[in-house]
């Protein structure tokens, strides 16, 4: 079945920009579409951005200014950049497979935490 | 583009249920039936209890059951035990063709 894993630097400093990858395995990255989505510590859960495998991409509009989502079908896995990161970035980011016409996000990587800091 | 408001708790003891609420507007919630329930546990991702208002994956338990009603959708836990102990986010489809997740609700089982 499909698995994720997302991947990123751990530690980035403000003004920065931060970049995660998230590599799809067992199953193919050329369907179906691929969400990013944040929870600050002690926090909820932050839709962020989604990207369907033909490249239609959806952003939160409280960061579509600072974010960009891209895929790579060839290597199956696909990216998320953050330009100018402050420390209100700092969080456990997931990336998540959700089926087309649905709302069933039934597939999420185990996370990985950013910390925003000097 | 606003959160869904959920309640910030809810409880209840170990074989009752307890239903936890998600409103919204009738531009996401009213207008869709996306809507998605989500369950997590401290430290671990969100797993999916609930898709498309009322469907349950398979593997989730039956106790677990959504519906919607208006601007509202409801997750109800039935027979309630205390691995259902967790954090609850609901999510919905928006008119701007977006997505967003309710605040959370913490359950505690008594």
């Amino acid at each position: 079945q499909v698995q994720l894993q997302e991947s990123g630097p751990g530690l980035v400093k403000p003004s920065e920009t931060l970049s995660l990858t998230c590599t799809v395995s067992g199953g193919s990255i050329n369907s179906d579409n691929w969400s990013w989505i944040r929870q600050p510590p002690g926090k909820g859960l932050e839709w962020i951005a989604n990207i369907y495998y033909s490249g239609t991409i959806n952003y939160n509009p409280s960061l579509k200014s600072r974010v960009t989502i891209s895929i790579d079908t060839s290597k199956t896995y696909f990216s998320l950049l953050l330009n100018s990161v402050t420390v209100a970035d700092t969080a456990v980011y997931y990336c998540a497979r959700r089926l087309v016409g649905s709302s069933r996000m039934d597939v999420w990587g185990r996370g990985t935490t950013i910390t925003v800091s000097s | 583009q606003s959160a869904l408001t959920q309640p910030a708790s809810v409880s209840g003891s170990p074989g009752q249920s307890i239903t936890i609420s998600c409103t919204g507007t009738s531009s996401d919630v009213g207008a869709y039936n996306y809507v998605s329930w989500f369950q997590q546990h401290p430290g671990e991702a969100p797993k999916l209890m609930i898709y498309d208002v009322s469907n349950r994956p398979s593997g989730v338990s039956n106790r677990f059951s959504g519906s919607k009603s208006g601007d509202t959708a409801y997750l109800t836990v039935s027979g309630l035990q205390a691995e259902d102990e967790a954090d609850y986010y609901c999510y919905s489809y928006t008119a701007s063709s977006l997505w967003v997740f309710g605040g959370g609700t913490k359950l505690t089982v008594l």
